[in-house]
């Protein structure tokens, strides 16, 4: 199975802060890989598939990169309604694996 | 409007039956693959299962496998996972989402399992 690490696990930030998660794959998963953001009492919500292609109206301060075992999720200027959990998810294979998580608080 | 609406969670006890379903309306069913994924209580997402958009392939997680079952029915627009032999490391939000090419871009909003004596 291809493992998913995330980091930071937390991530304490200000408004306007630019702001980086990483994820790693154990193996290479060519582009095949999603970031999702997750509220509490919330559905998850799709914002980059493909490594980097930003899902419709999802703001642009939104941006992914990376192929093979490295990709990065920013957030160019951290905005009040981004304070949330993010997560990266492989679907290069099955079984499709999501990172554990990285928890974006206010500083 | 794309909506996914799952039903059908509660409360079971350690080695019991549970069927959930996922009603969607909106956008052609059968086009699309949909999957299960899971949230357990202070923990992260978890992916569960996939189905194709014929129902002709089915992929599970090892935590799940042999236990559960995703189906659909494209004719009532509706998904399915029976899930038995439950245990209490089950007890989740289980939610249910399209699969286009492998992303999930609409979901529902969760139905919960309490797998609990």
């Amino acid at each position: 199975d291809i493992q998913m690490t995330q980091s930071p696990s937390t991530l304490s930030a200000s408004v306007g802060d630019r702001v980086t998660v990483t994820c790693r794959a154990s193996q290479s998963v060519s582009i095949w890989l999603a970031w999702y953001q997750l509220k509490p009492g919330k559905a998850p919500k799709l914002l980059i598939s493909k490594a980097s292609s930003v899902e419709s109206g999802v703001p642009s301060r939104f941006s992914g990169s990376g192929s093979g075992t490295e990709f990065t999720l920013t957030i160019s200027s951290l905005q009040p309604d981004d304070f949330a959990t993010y997560y990266c998810q492989q679907y290069d294979s099955y079984p499709r694996t999501f990172g554990q998580g990285t928890k974006v608080e206010i500083k | 409007e794309v909506r996914l609406l799952e039903s059908g969670g509660g409360l079971v006890q350690p080695g019991g039956s549970l069927r959930l379903s996922c009603a969607v309306s909106g956008f052609t069913f059968s086009n699309y693959g949909m999957s299960w994924v899971r949230q357990a209580p202070g923990r992260g997402l978890e992916w569960v299962s996939t189905i194709s958009g014929s129902g002709g392939n089915t992929y599970y997680a090892d935590s799940v496998k042999g236990r559960f079952t995703t189906s659909r029915d494209n004719s009532r627009n509706r998904l399915f996972v029976q899930m038995s032999s439950l245990r209490a490391e089950d007890t989740a939000i289980y939610y249910c989402a399209t699969d286009s090419g492998g992303s999930s871009s609409a979901w529902g909003q969760g139905s919960l399992v309490t797998v609990s004596s």
